[in-house]
């Protein structure tokens, strides 16, 4: 089954911005479906973050933000608090075979 | 506000049927997807398939063999059985609403461990 590859971890210290990045293919983020971004905290279920690759929900503050180009995609997120320690997943479509919705490995962000 | 709670077994022993069931409450399941996701260490988050309100169903092509969907709308419920189930099935499983191809609200998950 196809994948979307994300880096494992990432961390940075409060106040500092990181990037987590997303690399797919010409089956599903190439193949012009939206990214999502999830983030889940330590005993929780995911919580949408990022939907049609940069649109934020009601109630996700501005800090986070998404962006897509070609086969890959980004999550960024500005201004690092120590809430943000979470595991983040990216999300989109593929049609290798029949359409299904496919997700990243995780990264784990670790606020230093 | 739309809110899901997955209920069933949490240990299912091997070759048997895995069956859950999603509560939805705050608002209509009518013109709806409702989804099911299983997160395992090995394998992180896999979508398993979805049922629509009218009762169209799809299922991810890794799993389709094994899996049924089915809902019940009088009871705002929709149910997800895998069967013959192995130690790869041991999961949490989330119940979520799609809308279009995210997800988004998710349930707090139940752990389904495939143990004799």
């Amino acid at each position: 089954q196809s994948v979307l590859t994300q880096p494992p971890s990432v961390s940075g210290a409060p106040g500092q911005s990181i990037t987590i990045s997303c690399t797919g293919s010409n089956s599903n983020i190439g193949a012009e479906y939206d990214v999502q971004w999830y983030q889940q905290l330590p005993g929780s279920a995911p919580k949408l973050l990022i939907y049609g690759n940069s649109h934020r929900p009601s109630g996700v503050p501005d800090r986070f933000s998404g962006s897509k180009s070609g086969t890959s995609a980004s999550l960024a997120i500005n201004g690092l608090q120590a809430e943000d320690e979470a595991d983040y997943y990216c999300q989109s479509y593929d049609d290798t075979l029949s359409e299904f919705a496919l997700f990243g490995g995780g990264t784990k962000l670790t606020v230093l | 506000q739309l809110q899901l709670q997955e209920s069933g077994p949490g240990l299912v022993k091997p070759s048997e049927t895995l069956s859950l069931t999603c509560t939805v409450s705050g608002d209509s399941m009518n013109n709806k997807f409702w989804s099911w996701i299983r997160q395992s260490p090995g394998k992180g988050l896999e979508w398993i398939g979805y049922v629509y309100s009218s009762g169209d169903i799809k299922y991810n092509p890794s799993l389709k063999s094994r899996v049924t969907m089915s809902i019940d709308m009088s009871k705002s419920q929709f149910s997800l059985r895998v069967i013959s189930v192995t130690a790869a099935d041991t999961a949490v499983y989330f119940c979520a609403r799609q809308k279009g191809i995210w997800f988004d609200p998710w349930g707090q998950g139940t752990l389904v461990t495939v143990s004799s």
